[in-house]
């Protein structure tokens, strides 16, 4: 079974700041990854999508990344804001597979 | 379009009460989607469907969970009867397509089992 693991748990940083949340994943037989934003009592945000079959994607401040061969993705985020507190988890859908599997998530805080 | 709306957006009930969440998915999303989220386990996919026929159940924790989608717009997850460990944030999503769309999420019903 896939496993989705994302360290660290939890990052504070100071607004401003560029920042990298890193995800991992056990079988490399992907489909594909997305990244989504979970704010407290609230449902999931969709950020990133990445296909197999590219290497990055970017939108606004944020950029994610795959290597598919070392079991890895990167969301990097550029200029943050208080804003972008929130919860981050990676999804990985397998090919073979029905269904997401998610990461943990790492609980990003970003002070003024 | 208002997004994936779910009621109620909290539900307190105790053990042995039955237990009802709704779902209303994205007008012309072919994919609904049940998950479970808590903060052991993360999120889990409960059970999803296609055209309003379920598809994969597997993970359905117990026969004291079922769910239904009588019509294209309307999806329900039933517990019967509830148990304390059933107390976690139910997620429902819908997608046009299964694998290469992203999943848009409702903002999910936290039930607390007393």
């Amino acid at each position: 079974k896939q496993e989705v693991t994302q360290i660290p748990a939890a990052l504070s940083v100071p607004e401003g700041e560029n920042l990298v949340l890193n995800c991992s994943f056990t079988d490399s037989a992907i489909y594909n990854l997305q990244w989504f934003r979970q704010d407290p009592g609230k449902g999931l945000t969709s950020l990133l999508l990445i296909q197999s079959s590219q290497r990055e994607q970017t939108s606004g401040r944020l950029n994610a990344s795959l290597d598919k061969s070392s079991g890895r993705s990167t969301l990097y985020i550029a200029a943050s804001q208080p804003g972008d507190s929130a919860t981050y988890l990676c999804a990985v859908r397998g090919t073979g597979a029905n269904n997401l599997f998610f990461g943990t998530g790492t609980r990003l805080t970003v002070i003024p | 379009d208002a997004g994936v709306i779910q009621s109620p957006r909290h539900e307190v009930t105790e053990m042995g009460q039955e237990v009802t969440l709704r779902c209303k998915p994205i007008s012309g999303h072919d994919y609904l989607f049940w998950y479970r989220q808590t903060m052991m386990r993360g999120l889990e996919l409960l059970i999803y469907f296609n055209n309003n026929v379920p598809i994969d159940d597997s993970g359905m924790p117990e026969d004291r969970f079922s769910a239904k989608m009588p019509n294209a717009s309307f999806s329900t997850l039933k517990i019967q009867p509830s148990e304390p460990r059933d107390s976690a944030v139910y997620f429902c999503a819908s997608s046009w397509r299964l694998v290469t769309d992203t999943q848009y999420f409702g903002p999910g019903t936290r039930l607390t089992v007393l």
